[in-house]
């Protein structure tokens, strides 16, 4: 599976968008861009996936990029409960592959 | 809450005992995966059962090892227990082979 590389950490203030970006840009056509997020010491909690377009459900958005080298995860209104740790994963669908997160993004909204 | 429970929630005991923890899919889900997430080497993929069939194994020690019922529950046994073994265990669960996987609230163990 591609690797991919993501800020360490970020601040978002309460109320407002939170945009976090993922590069994956040794990505394959079988591949699919996942997102979790673990809130401290919580089960990763599954957020959103996608292959190709852009994919809205009642957590969040997932935009790729055309060439689709990175993406980013999209909190319309983050909230305090929003602060985790954001994993971005590729995947592929196709055929068999485990889960393989890397180190995420801490983000912390603030009041 | 995602549906997949796990018991306990944790767990204390010393080193070189033997401990089994247990993992219940959602309902419908056939397959079955265990993670590890400890302090220095984050959320590891150990092992995945499929309908009762070992399917993968990732990191898992050859002092773990574990199996999935009829039933489909899970069971992780941990063995000759170190104090590095200390740590989050998580299982996921999944419709098929490579569906989205839901994650379990973890059990938490500590080697003394």
């Amino acid at each position: 599976d591609a690797k991919t590389t993501q800020p360490t950490s970020m601040d978002c203030a309460e109320g407002r968008a939170a945009n976090l970006p993922c590069n994956h840009s040794t990505i394959s056509g079988n591949e699919y861009v996942y997102w979790y997020r673990q809130i401290h010491s919580q089960g990763p909690q599954y957020i959103i996936h996608g292959l190709k377009n852009n994919e809205t459900n009642e957590m969040a958005s997932l935009i790729i990029t055309e060439d689709r080298k990175s993406s980013t995860l999209i909190l319309p209104h983050a909230t305090l409960r929003d602060t985790a740790v954001y994993y971005c994963i590729v995947r592929d669908n196709s055929g068999y592959s485990t889960l393989t997160f890397g180190k995420g993004t801490m983000l912390l909204v603030s009041p | 809450d995602s549906g997949v429970t796990q018991t306990p929630k944790h767990l204390i005991t010393a080193t070189g005992q033997r401990v089994t923890l247990r993992c219940s899919p959602r309902s419908g889900d056939l397959s079955v995966y265990w993670y590890q997430q400890s302090l220095d080497q984050g959320l590891q993929f150990l092992i995945h059962y499929y309908n009762g069939e070992e399917r993968a194994k990732g990191n898992i020690l050859e002092r773990f090892s574990a199996q999935q019922f009829p039933d489909l529950h899970s069971e992780l046994n941990l063995s000759s227990l170190e104090l590095g073994d200390s740590a989050l265990y998580f299982c996921a669960s999944s419709v098929a082979l490579s569906d989205t996987q839901y994650f379990g609230p973890g059990t938490r163990l500590t080697v003394l």
